[in-house]
């Protein structure tokens, strides 16, 4: 697609549950990116993809979160057993391959998430 | 590891007058230096990147940076605010191999006074 795509634009929970949230990057970026913002704070990075490397988690705020990104595209976020710090805007992000001069990250809309 | 700095979560100027917000970065090599903007109630976009070419770097809406290794630092400038620049903004640097992922800063609040 033309820009970076999540959904959904909006998420209220319970507390407990799980959630999955997509990202679909721009076709042809092989980087994907994870990035938490909550109220009147910075981005938080929690995950990273490149190509077929293996993803660098180490922003994962805990087990409860995990990612994938099948067939180097789609990505899904997945948090278990939500709990209310949880409550942010989680935002995608994509980019082409490390090492170029065309570097820069497109952002996605982000996904709001609630948890009640 | 990569990290960036930004000094100050709010800058307050009045209208038309000089918009600086700093960024200084941590980094054994230069590497590729980005400012991105957020609007209230908008995504992030980006303003300029740094990427080697030039020192000075132009972005949209007027904005610009200048890249200082010796100062390891990459300070966003407007000449003359306008009401419209009041967003967050944030500073972001990334590194040359694919391994690398961009890292941004905690942002700094620009507020313009009429």
């Amino acid at each position: 697609g033309a820009g970076v795509s999540q959904s959904p634009s909006n998420k209220v929970t319970e507390k407990g549950k799980d959630v999955e949230l997509r990202c679909d990057p721009i076709s042809g970026h092989t980087a994907l990116y994870w990035y938490r913002q909550s109220l009147g704070q910075g981005l938080e990075f929690l995950i990273y993809f490149q190509g077929n490397s293996a993803p660098d988690k180490s922003g994962l705020p805990s087990d409860r979160f995990s990612a994938e990104r099948t067939g180097g595209s789609v990505s899904t976020l997945t948090i278990q057993r939500t709990q209310q710090e949880d409550s942010a805007v989680y935002l995608c992000a994509s980019s082409l391959e490390g090492g170029q001069q065309n570097t820069e990250a497109f952002f996605g809309q982000g996904t709001r998430l609630t948890v009640v | 590891a990569q990290s960036v700095t930004q000094l100050g979560s709010h800058v307050s100027v009045s209208e038309g007058a000089l918009v600086l917000l700093r960024c200084n970065y941590s980094s054994s090599v230069p590497p590729y230096l980005f400012w991105y903007v957020q609007y209230p109630n908008q995504g992030l976009q980006l303003l300029l990147k740094y990427t080697s070419a030039a020192t000075l770097v132009k972005g949209i809406n007027g904005f610009e940076a200048e890249f200082k290794k010796s100062e390891t630092s990459f300070h966003l400038t407007k000449p003359s605010a306008h009401m419209s620049d009041a967003a967050e903004y944030f500073c972001a640097v990334r590194g040359y191999s694919s391994a690398s992922k961009i890292i941004f800063g905690s942002g700094t609040r620009l507020s313009i006074r009429p």
